[in-house]
């Protein structure tokens, strides 16, 4: 099970903003962070805890291991409005966050 | 670049049986997790199950019993299938690929990065 904190914020353009994924038992660094924004499928930022996918800003950063991991974005820009999921491929069956919600 | 397609009915109703497919173009189903995941205003994300020609397919708990993943590899397609539905499960369906990549650093462990473009089903 993973446990994403806050599951709402609002924050301005220009801030840092932190998530958090706690999982109920250790996934090692097995945690991807994804973005949805409303009608759109989810989008990949950030795999094995702390990798940038391909094409997603630097802003994005992701850290932890085991149960506690952290999504940053830093200098948040408007199209950073969105729902934040955390997921974990630590073996099966696979769970997702219950989201957080970014307001800009 | 690789795309999947989703197909199905949209209007399902209860007791009787979800299907869904998912169709790949500019890919194949060699090497990756092939996965199902759903979103409900309920439960947010919920992923559904996963199939690779390596093995599976797993299934998450809750749907265990009702749920089928099957893989075409002829048609290059996997398929879902939900018996005996009911309202709860109304919600949106995408299909999407773990990737798997071995020998680099670190390994790709089946991240969704390419997703379907999602079903809407209504129970």
């Amino acid at each position: 099970q993973l446990t994403q904190s806050p599951s709402s914020l609002s924050a301005s353009v220009g801030d840092r903003v932190f998530i958090t994924c706690r999982a109920s038992q250790g996934v090692n660094r097995n945690l991807a962070w994804y973005q949805q924004k409303p009608g759109k499928a989810p989008n990949l930022l950030i795999y094995a805890s702390s990798t940038l996918q391909g094409g997603v800003p630097s802003r994005f950063s992701g850290s932890g291991s085991g149960t506690d991991f952290t999504l940053t974005i830093t200098d948040l820009h408007p199209e950073d409005s969105a729902t934040y999921y955390c997921h974990h491929l630590n073996g099966y069956p696979r769970t997702f966050g219950q989201g957080t919600k970014v307001e800009i | 670049q690789l795309q999947l397609q989703q197909t199905g009915v949209a209007l399902v109703r209860p007791a009787e049986t979800l299907s869904l497919t998912c169709a790949l173009s500019g890919g194949s189903l060699s090497g990756d997790d092939w996965s199902w995941i759903r979103q409900t205003p309920e439960k947010g994300l919920e992923w559904i199950g996963e199939i690779s020609q390596r093995g599976g397919p797993y299934y998450t708990p809750s749907l265990s019993g009702r749920v089928t993943v099957v893989l075409d590899t002829r048609n290059s397609e996997f398929s879902l299938s939900l018996k005996s539905v009911t309202a709860a499960d109304t919600g949106v369906y995408f299909c999407a690929r773990g990737l798997r990549v071995e020998g680099v650093t670190p390994p790709r462990t089946g991240q969704l990065d390419v997703w379907g473009q999602g079903t809407i089903v209504t129970v």
